[in-house]
């Protein structure tokens, strides 16, 4: 069965420059969350969006925005990047209503 | 505010042994809690949900909440058991988790 698909799975990027993951939840799912897991961290909330709409937001930099397409597949734009953002990145999607989160694979960034 | 606590970070038992995961919440609500694991270079996965009250690969939990505590346990750990293990709280109305520090299980035959 289909996953939660994310893209890329490895990102290197520099100091100050930009990146944008992707993610593809399950089909039928409608909600999507980004998490950002830190090394030897555990994983810490970003921001959700269901149908499309931003649902809820956590700790989120300014830098930092997301969005959900019509297709319900979400982005993560990261703009000047810092070595602090280097941590993977899930995303997990959900059906309305459920507490059941099935994440995908994670991206991994890694600023220099 | 929600916070969930994992006292260990790693626990490391042999094949046989009986093991126990601890975690503990504090949330003013009522919790959903949760046992998420993430295999070696895998993704996380549900473990198991406390409302299911079921038992997978053997393990299972159960939400005390006068302790507010919610400990992941099997009676005979299996050296495939070897992983990390993320207790989470979601609060009642969304489906927004707030994940523990994780316990990293090591079974050695």
């Amino acid at each position: 069965a289909a996953g939660v698909i994310q893209s890329p799975r490895h990102l290197i990027k520099e100091k100050r420059e930009t990146a944008t993951l992707k993610c593809y939840p399950i089909p039928r799912h409608d909600t999507v969350y980004w998490y950002q897991q830190g090394p030897g961290q555990d994983p810490q909330f970003l921001i959700s969006f269901y149908e499309k709409m931003q649902s809820d937001k956590g700790s989120i930099p300014d830098r930092f925005s997301a969005q959900q397409f019509s297709d319900y597949h979400s982005e993560l734009n990261m703009s000047s990047l810092e070595l602090g953002d280097s941590a993977l990145y899930f995303c997990a999607s959900s059906l309305p209503g459920a507490n059941v989160l099935t994440f995908g694979a994670g991206s991994r960034l890694t600023v220099l | 505010a929600q916070r969930v606590t994992q006292p260990e970070k790693l626990l490391s038992v042999f094949k046989g042994a009986p093991v126990e995961l601890k975690c503990n919440y504090s949330y003013s609500g009522s919790p959903e809690l949760f046992w998420y694991v993430q295999y070696s270079r895998q993704r996380l996965q549900l473990l198991l949900r406390h409302i299911s009250r079921e038992s997978i690969k053997g393990f299972t939990a159960d939400l005390n909440k006068g302790e507010t505590s919610f400990h992941l346990k099997k009676p005979f750990a299996q050296e495939e058991d070897s992983a990390m293990y993320y207790c989470a709280l979601g609060d009642s109305g969304y489906s927004t988790l707030t994940f523990g520090k994780g316990t990293m299980l090591l079974v050695s035959p």
